[in-house]
């Protein structure tokens, strides 16, 4: 039984590319969440999707930031020009159901990013 | 803005010894809250919740930690730890109408040998 799924595990970007991460999810849950942690910091929530909807975006930078999660694949957090302070972990959660956290999140190992 | 504090960045331990992590939260309402657990080289793994009933909460692991309303408090407590609980530590609250979970900085527990 396959958890959440994450890759790359380990990124390396340098300043203005950009950064793809993937996640997928457990088998059976159709809703995604990301959640960034920066140094010696809690996790921050920055998006939550369901199959082809975003229901949730309040956490996610205005600019350069944007996530989706399709029909089929995988759910994809892109960073378009990154820059040194987008070097962080992110993870990626996904549940059963949405809407409430009665619906446990499971998840992922996280991608490291790292920005030279 | 809802926060959850954990006063306690790094915990050292010898085995044996009780285990007490400190975490407050902010909001008034109704709230769920959570410990996660993140073993060296793993991903988060839920420990226990709180949502309704009994505040004294029992995880996995011989983990509890006690809701007092009054206080805004969620401590985790385990009565005698393990090196095999050598791990980052998270508080965590979520909403019933939302699915966001705001979660701590974090604890660092170290258990020596």
């Amino acid at each position: 039984n396959a958890g959440v799924m994450q890759n790359p595990r380990h990124l390396v970007r340098r300043r203005g590319q950009e950064a793809r991460l993937r996640c997928s999810p457990m088998k059976g849950h159709s809703h995604v969440y990301w959640y960034r942690q920066l140094p010696e910091e809690g996790l921050k929530f920055m998006v939550y999707l369901q199959k082809e909807n975003i229901i949730d975006e309040s956490g996610m930078p205005k600019e350069r930031f944007s996530a989706e999660f399709p029909k089929e694949g995988p759910s994809i957090l892109r960073i378009q020009q990154v820059v040194r302070g987008d070097s962080a972990a992110y993870f990626c959660a996904s549940s059963l159901a949405g809407t409430s956290v009665y619906n446990e999140q499971f998840f992922g190992p996280g991608t490291r990013l790292t920005v030279l | 803005a809802q926060s959850v504090s954990q006063h306690n960045h790094h915990v050292i331990l010898s085995e044996a010894a009780s285990l007490e992590l400190g975490c407050n939260y902010s909001y008034g309402g109704t709230v769920n809250l959570f410990w996660y657990v993140q073993y060296p080289g793993q991903h988060l793994q839920l420990l226990l919740k709180y949502f309704s009933g009994d505040p004294l909460v029992k995880g996995i692991k011989g983990f509890e930690a006690e809701f007092i309303k009054s206080k805004f408090s969620f401590n985790l407590r385990k009565p005698s730890v393990q090196w095999s609980d050598t791990a980052e530590y998270f508080c965590a609250e979520g909403y019933s109408s939302a699915s966001k979970i705001i979660f701590g900085s974090g604890t660092r527990l170290s258990i020596r040998p």
